[in-house]
């Protein structure tokens, strides 16, 4: 069965620092992974997706993640964060032989400081 | 850009209340589902629909739970006889072509409190 953990319950950082958000996953088999975004009383926001190719995957708002298939890890990264950046991000896995449903890890709030 | 709505944001239930949410996926999607999020817990897969059937459910969508499409534009989740540990936030979603080739489009989520 596959599962996803996010280490970070909430991360803090100032305006323009970078930042990234740690998700490691565990399956049998190959999969897709996503990140999510859900601001305050809005849904969740596809951020971005690897499904094969390229490790390096580029999403909205200047984030970006790369898949480690050897550390089964998929963090997502910002070079510079800005105010609006706070919200909670979300990991999540589909295996690909079941391509119908997504498990979530637990979550990341990201607190931006001026 | 197209949404997903939910209706509505907020429901308060008693007890073995039967309640019902309501979602309008987007227009040209064919695969719909549910997710629910207790509050400080993960956001949970519930149920997956297509060609007016459930594709997959989880051990959480029990027999309390059903799902139906009513129309050309709704998709609702009933629970027939609400509990306390139902309180939690419900998402609807929806995708076009399946997970591997389109997102889930999420809505906004409505808020179930059963009192």
């Amino acid at each position: 069965a596959q599962s996803v953990t996010q280490l970070d319950s909430q991360v803090p950082v100032f305006e323009e620092a970078p930042v990234e958000l740690r998700c490691n996953y565990s399956s049998s088999v190959s999969v897709y992974l996503f990140w999510y975004v859900q601001y305050p009383n809005q849904g969740l926001q596809l951020l971005l997706k690897y499904l094969s190719g390229s490790t390096l995957v580029k999403g909205i708002n200047g984030f970006e993640a790369e898949f480690n298939k050897s550390q089964t890890s998929f963090h997502l990264r910002k070079p510079s964060v800005h105010i609006s950046d706070t919200a909670e991000y979300f990991c999540a896995v589909s295996e690909s032989g079941s391509a119908r449903q997504l498990t979530f890890g637990s979550g990341t709030q990201l607190t931006v400081l001026p | 850009e197209p949404e997903v709505t939910q209706t509505p944001s907020h429901q308060v239930t008693q007890m073995g209340q039967e309640v019902i949410l309501r979602c309008v996926p987007i227009s040209n999607h064919l695969y719909f589902y549910w997710y629910r999020q207790i509050l400080g817990q993960k956001v949970e897969f519930l149920v997956s629909f297509y060609n007016n059937e459930i594709s997959e459910k989880s051990e959480i969508f029990d027999d309390q739970f059903s799902v139906e499409r009513p129309d050309g534009s709704n998709f609702t989740l009933k629970i027939r006889s609400t509990k306390l540990e139902d309180s939690a936030m419900y998402f609807c979603a929806s995708s076009n072509q399946g997970l591997k080739n389109s997102p889930l489009h999420f809505g906004n989520g409505t808020r179930l409190t059963v009192t």
